[in-house]
Order: C-alpha cells, then structure tokens, then sequence
C-alpha cells in the first residue's frame, strides 16, 4: 500500500519552543518534499530532498531546516517556533522522474501560541 | 522565470453545470502538467496529468488538453456534482522542481 505518513496530525506549540515534524514513506521513493498550505497561499515549498543527506531550499526555508537519514524518513525542523509558523505542514514524496506524481501526507496542523 | 498561474481564486456553480478552471505556464522546458484535487481536510491527490500536446487526457469526468501553442492546461467538466466541491491545483513537473498554482476553489451549490 504505497503511503506517506506524517506524524503527528495536530500540534500545539508555545512561541521559541522546538518542533519535529516527521514523515516516512513505504514506496522507496528518492525526493521528497515539505511544504506549508496556508488559506489563499496555496502550496509553498520549504525543501526538497533528493536523497539521503541531499538536501535544498525551497521557496520558504527560512526558519525551518530538515534531516534526511534514511530513504524512507524526512524530518522538519522548526528552531524556536514562531506565531507565523502556524499553517498546515505537508510532506510529500515521488520518483525522481519528471512525469511521476506526487503523493502526499495528510498533513500536520501547527498551531503556535 | 518558470511558473505556473491559476486566475480563478473561487469558482461558485450551480449542480449540473459544466466548470472549466483555468491554468497556464510559463517554461523553457519540455512541459509535463499535472492537476490535483484537495477535499476539505484530506491531502492533494493527482486527478490527472498529461504531457502530449492536443491530447485529452479524462479521469472522473474531468478532463484536460495541453495546449503548447498557448501554454494552457485548463481541467473542465461537462456536469459539476456536489462532491466535487474541493481544491484544484494545476502544477508542472522538472526534474522533481514542481511548481505549483495557487489553487482554484470550486464550491458547487445543490
């Protein structure tokens, strides 16, 4: 059953405390990706990972870094959370091939107080 | 630069009535253009996808052709029902850089 899982679902973190978000996937898929959805904004790209350690900004990093250790795993990172992190945090993952689609997660809900 | 542009912010219709959302891009790369559909409070999943100019390409009852003459991908429907209600992203695929439109709303009314 090819899934990407995003834990957890719903977050509630006070303003300069550290957040992991975590995702895996079970298709070995090499990229993987998290994004944050925010009413009107649509999809914006915080980072990719092409592989194990292989890492690069998107469009938002700031504020947010990531770890890749495994294939199947891909950790963000919010270093002393911020009020404007709170959004919809999306991990996502494909082939590496230009007409493969993407599957996503579910999401995790961050609300930062 | 490369992108994609979605013009519909919301998209109100009645039952029944055909739909059409617009999307369009911007690239110096061989196109290969994707939509995806978000209910409300579930993730994005691929409705369809498509890289052959003048093909239309059709999964339930939607449907798409890529135009390269006029770098559209428009998703149309000929009977919008109301489980279509959702969030419709058009989003183009290189070597794994997917840029992604802002989403059009589609809010189909009995």
């Amino acid at each position: 059953d090819m899934k990407v899982t995003q834990m957890p679902r719903y977050l509630i973190k006070r303003m300069g405390e550290n957040v992991l978000l975590e995702c895996g996937q079970d298709m070995s898929h090499e990229t993987m990706y998290w994004y944050r959805q925010d009413p009107g904004l649509g999809l914006q790209l915080i980072y990719i990972s092409y592989d194990v350690d292989s890492n690069s900004e998107g469009d938002i990093p700031k504020g947010y870094r990531v770890s890749r250790k495994k294939r199947e795993h891909f950790s963000l990172i919010l270093d002393s959370a911020k009020t404007n992190q709170t959004s919809v945090y999306f991990c996502a993952s494909s082939l590496s091939e230009q007409h493969t689609e993407v599957f996503f997660g579910k999401g995790t809900r961050l609300t930062v107080v | 630069g490369d992108s994609v542009t979605q013009t519909e912010g919301l998209v109100t219709l009645t039952k029944g009535l055909p739909v059409m959302l617009n999307c369009t891009y911007q690239t110096t790369y061989s196109p290969f253009l994707f939509w995806y559909v978000q209910h409300l409070n579930e993730a994005p999943k691929l409705l369809l996808k498509s890289s052959t100019d003048n093909k239309r390409t059709e999964h339930q009852g939607f449907y798409a052709t890529l135009h390269k003459s006029s770098s559209s991908f428009h998703l149309q429907k000929s009977s919008v029902q109301l489980s279509d209600s959702a969030l419709y992203f058009c989003a183009w695929n290189n070597n794994n850089r997917i840029f992604f439109g802002d989403g059009t709303q589609l809010v189909v009314k009995p």
